[in-house]
């Protein structure tokens, strides 16, 4: 297993697109997390599953922003719309129920 | 969500043991404390996890105090790639998800 896949790694979009990621989790872990980091700042929460159930999404969260974990393995982050503001690094975890999160190399989204 | 305090900032010596402190007095739910760092530049790594007692691995230990409302991270012998963002995050009311707060800063000299 080569651990969390993210792809892509860079993704420079205009204003107003719509942009997608995905993260591959370590086969079997059955949660699966996305955080959002900005410079400076702490990992973000965005969103949260367990198998393919998303159990918890952040307030901050508006609803330009979904997710998808349709068979319980890879997940999908779509953003509409995109604004500058949603510039920043968009990261990928998983991990077993109770166990320790392993992240993803991450995809940083910079819109122009 | 329970309300976590570390320190900012922390600087520790080469080779000399480090005490990360981490307070989480309005702990609630029977959840897992988790520690994280990040170096720079770099994602989120996974240090180690307890529940009650203290915890050992190749990385860290982990002391739980036996109320939970405090644990500290341990490291053993500070090296220089130990320099990071450590962050201490303990189980939330709200769910299940990990929460990240500000973390301490490490600084390691040599």
């Amino acid at each position: 297993d080569t651990g969390v896949s993210q792809n892509p790694r860079h993704k420079i979009t205009k204003r107003g697109q719509n942009v997608t990621f995905r993260c591959d989790p370590i086969s079997e872990h059955n949660r699966l997390y996305w955080y959002r980091q900005t410079l400076g700042q702490g990992p973000e929460f965005l969103t949260y599953f367990q198998n393919e159930a998303q159990l918890e999404k952040s307030r901050l969260l508006s609803d330009r922003f979904s997710a998808e974990r349709p068979k319980g393995s890879f997940s999908t982050l779509e953003i509409q719309r995109t604004e500058q503001g949603d510039s920043a690094m968009y990261l990928c975890a998983s991990s077993f129920s109770g166990g320790g999160a392993f992240f993803g190399q991450g995809t940083r989204l910079t819109v122009v | 969500d329970a309300k976590t305090t570390q320190p900012n900032s922390m600087e520790s010596n080469e080779e000399e043991p480090v005490h990360l402190p981490c307070n989480h007095s309005t702990i609630s739910g029977t959840d897992y404390i988790h520690w994280y760092r990040q170096l720079p530049s770099q994602g989120p790594e996974y240090v180690i996890h307890g529940l009650t007692s203290n915890v050992n691995n190749r990385m860290a230990s982990l002391a739980i105090a036996e109320d939970r409302k405090s644990s500290t991270l341990i490291l053993h012998r500070a090296t220089l790639r130990d320099a990071a963002v450590y962050y201490c995050i303990p189980p939330n009311q709200a769910g299940t998800a990990l929460i990240f707060g500000k973390g301490t800063t490490l600084s390691v000299s040599s």
